[in-house]
């Protein structure tokens, strides 16, 4: 049969502006969380991660955002690079043995020049 | 920084011939894993590989799949007998230790085209 693929979220955003991309997450236990960057062509890049003991972490020009409340991340990259156009996964380890990640379907950033 | 290397970048085979694709883990790393990616789907889990042997595998894993670890640095998939729907990127990854805070680093991925 045909196979459909995903219709992947894009977020638009100038260069230079703050951008913001948003994950739901569906596992209340889960105690860590990893954001990850594929460009076209390339493997999931490691960016960003958090323990759920945390609210926000910092990294180079990225914040990850934690509201266990909702089950929602967030990734804000400031002052956005077009060197940032990708598509940005959010994933948490299930464990059934060992801990494996199951991927967001990811959202798509375009920097606009 | 140390990088997981995968080879070939793309591999061209006929349905029902056998592949293997192959991966250079982090040298300093004890797990592994494979992924695969359907083109314009999530990245799904395929297995993972501890001690030389298989940790966990998904339902994708059937008994066309292998793996392999042939020497110190190697990683291998091997698919027996391949089908169309093989077609797809197969991303090795590895880690330090297979404790849930620990992250999986992944390579570059083999873009496997079954004709």
């Amino acid at each position: 049969g045909e196979s459909v693929g995903l219709h992947l979220p894009t977020l638009s955003v100038q260069e230079g502006d703050n951008s913001i991309i948003n994950c739901a997450y569906s596992n209340s236990a889960s105690d860590y969380f990893i954001w990850y960057k594929q460009e076209s062509g390339k493997g999931p890049q490691f960016i960003i991660d958090i323990r759920s003991n945390m609210d926000k972490r910092q990294g180079q020009r990225v914040t990850v955002l934690l509201n266990k409340t909702v089950k929602h991340l967030s990734l804000q990259i400031a002052a956005t690079q077009p060197g940032d156009s990708a598509v940005y996964f959010c994933a948490e380890p299930e464990f059934s043995g060992t801990y494996k990640y199951i991927f967001g379907t990811g959202t798509r950033l375009k920097v606009l020049a | 920084e140390p990088e997981v290397t995968q080879t070939p970048s793309h591999q061209v085979t006929q349905m029902g011939q056998e592949v293997i694709l192959r991966c250079v883990p982090i040298s300093n790393h004890l797990y592994f894993y494979w992924y695969r990616q359907i083109l314009g789907q999530k990245v799904e889990f395929l297995v993972s590989f501890y001690n030389n042997e298989i940790s966990e595998k998904s339902e994708i894993f059937d008994d066309q799949f292998s793996v392999e670890r042939p020497d110190g640095s190697n990683f291998t998939l091997k698919i027996r007998s391949t089908k169309l729907e093989d077609s797809a990127m197969y991303f090795c990854a590895s880690s330090e230790a297979v404790i849930s805070n620990q992250p999986q680093h992944f390579g570059d991925g083999t873009r496997l085209s079954i004709l």
